[in-house]
């Protein structure tokens, strides 16, 4: 256990689908991110939220709409996905000052 | 802005060879450097850091690196290879007070018996 929880593991949907990703961390930190690791390409940087306010959005579609409630949880909600989008979708959190992130185990999606 | 090149997107060694994987970074001010590791289907774990202390750092699983700002350079060793350090290996690095992380591409570590 890395004390950052990523569900699910694996998701198949569809391209009309919606569905959410979630990630959840106790571990105190307070800024949360979204990476999308797609096969031959770098990480992607998604978004970024520190202290609950979203700081960062890197050019990404709105199809992609992140959520983040309170410092301990975020939320990635999906619809009308692409296949282009199937990828490791990473959580991470970090405490302020660029000390490092805490990974969760990613969420393998599949779009259909 | 700052930015990490990682040379070699595969790198191949014999069990119980040298393993050196290399990292250059681009930074303006002083940076915070980091080593991560990803398994199969994994996420990314943390390997080492530096954030300005010794310049020699000691990570897990007997990784270490080693910070030269002269060559601008943090490039990841070990003194010898097991067949379970076979993964990618992703450098990365950040600036003081600015969480953010930028990642090289990454590095596939191979090892063969």
């Amino acid at each position: 256990e890395t004390g950052v929880t990523q569900t699910p593991r694996h998701l198949v949907m569809g391209m009309t689908n919606k569905k959410s990703l979630k990630c959840e961390q106790h571990l105190g930190h307070n800024a949360m991110y979204w990476y999308k690791q797609s096969a031959k390409k770098p990480l992607e940087l998604m978004f970024v939220y520190s202290l609950e306010e979203r700081v960062e959005n890197n050019s990404v579609p709105s199809r992609f709409s992140p959520e983040c409630p309170n410092s301990s949880h975020l939320f990635l909600h999906l619809h009308t996905l692409q296949p282009e989008d199937s990828a490791l979708y990473l959580c991470a959190s970090s405490p302020r000052g660029g000390d490092g992130y805490t990974f969760g185990s990613g969420t393998r999606l599949t779009v259909v | 802005a700052q930015s990490v090149t990682q040379l070699g997107s595969h790198v191949s060694v014999s069990e119980g060879a040298l393993v050196l994987l290399r990292c250059n970074y681009s930074s303006s001010v002083p940076p915070y450097l980091f080593w991560y590791v990803q398994y199969p289907n994994q996420g990314l774990q943390l390997l080492l850091k530096y954030t300005s202390a010794a310049t020699l750092v000691k990570g897990i699983n007997g990784f270490e690196a080693e910070f030269k700002k002269s060559e601008t350079s943090f490039h990841l060793t070990k003194p010898s290879a097991h067949m379970s350090d076979a993964a990618e290996y992703f450098c990365a690095v950040s600036v003081l007070g600015y969480s953010t992380l930028t990642f090289g591409k990454g590095t596939m570590l191979l090892v063969s018996p």
